[in-house]
C-alpha cells in the first residue's frame, strides 16, 4: 500500500516568494494533519482536517500560512510571503479514525529552505 | 493540557544489548494513548508501538516494548537486541479524549546510537 506522499522533498527558494507544499494521504483515512519540525521547536502541530474539513488551525503561526483540503486525496500548505525563519521541514500525516489505537501515518516531509 | 517529557537527549548502546528509553507524561484525560516513532537521519517518521491507558498488559511488537507505569505516568521503550539500524531519534507522543483522540503531542526526542 502506498504511504503518505509528500512534495517537493527539497525546496529552496528566496525571502518573499510563495511556496506551495503538497500532500497525498493513504486512501481511506479521514484524518489530515500537517507538522512543523524544528530544532529549536520540535515538532509542532500547525493543523489538522477531518473529512476534508478544517478542525483545528490554532498551530498555524500566522496569517502567511493557509491550508487546504479541497478533496479526500489531497492537501496543500501554502506559505505566502516567506521569511526565512519559515525554513524547517514540514510534515503531513494521516489516520483513520476508525479506532483508537490507530497510528498517524507520516510522509518523508518537505525540507524547506527559505533564503 | 498534556504534555510529553523525554529526559535523555542521547543514549548509547552497544549493539545485541537492551536499551530503555524514558518518556513521562501528564495529563488530565480519563482516557489516552501513548506512541513511539522512530526517527532516522533520513528523515522519516515511523510508528513502532501503542500503548492505551487502559490496556492491562503492556505492550509488545518485535523487538520493541513498552513499559507502562499508569500510577507513575511513564511509558518506557525498550529495545531488546539492539540493531546498528536502531540509531535514530525516538520520539514519544500521547492523544487524549479531550481532544478527540487525533491531537499528537510530542516530546522532545531521545536520540539513540548503537554502537557495534
Amino acid at each position: 500500500d502506498a504511504g503518505v506522499i509528500q512534495s517537493p522533498r527539497h525546496e529552496v527558494t528566496e525571502m518573499g516568494q510563495e511556496v506551495t507544499l503538497r500532500c497525498k494521504p493513504i486512501s481511506g483515512h479521514d484524518y489530515l494533519f500537517w507538522y512543523r519540525q524544528t530544532m529549536m521547536r520540535g515538532l509542532e502541530l500547525l493543523i489538522y482536517f477531518n473529512n476534508n474539513v478544517p478542525i483545528d488551525d490554532s498551530g498555524m503561526p500566522e496569517d502567511r500560512f493557509s491550508a487546504k483540503m479541497p478533496n479526500a486525496s489531497f492537501s496543500t500548505l501554502k506559505i505566502q510571503p516567506s521569511e526565512p525563519r519559515d525554513s524547517a521541514v514540514y510534515f503531513c500525516a494521516s489516520s483513520f479514525s476508525g479506532t483508537e489505537n490507530q497510528p498517524q501515518h507520516f510522509g518523508d516531509g518537505t525540507r524547506l529552505s527559505i533564503l | 493540557a498534556q504534555k510529553i517529557t523525554q529526559t535523555q537527549p542521547g543514549m548509547f548502546v552497544q549493539e545485541k544489548e537492551a536499551v530503555t528509553l524514558d518518556c513521562t507524561y501528564d495529563t488530565s484525560d480519563p482516557s489516552y494513548g501513548l506512541f513511539w516513532y522512530k526517527q532516522p537521519s533520513s528523515g522519516e517518521m515511523i510508528f513502532l508501538i501503542y500503548q492505551g491507558s487502559y490496556d492491562q498488559q503492556n505492550a509488545t511488537e518485535g523487538r520493541y516494548s513498552l513499559n507502562f507505569q499508569k500510577a507513575r505516568k511513564s511509558a518506557n521503550l525498550v529495545i531488546s537486541a539492539s540493531q546498528l539500524g536502531d540509531s535514530a531519534m525516538y520520539f514519544c507522543a500521547m492523544r487524549g479524549l479531550n481532544t478527540g483522540f487525533q491531537k499528537l503531542v510530542f516530546g522532545t526526542g531521545t536520540r539513540l546510537l548503537v554502537s557495534p
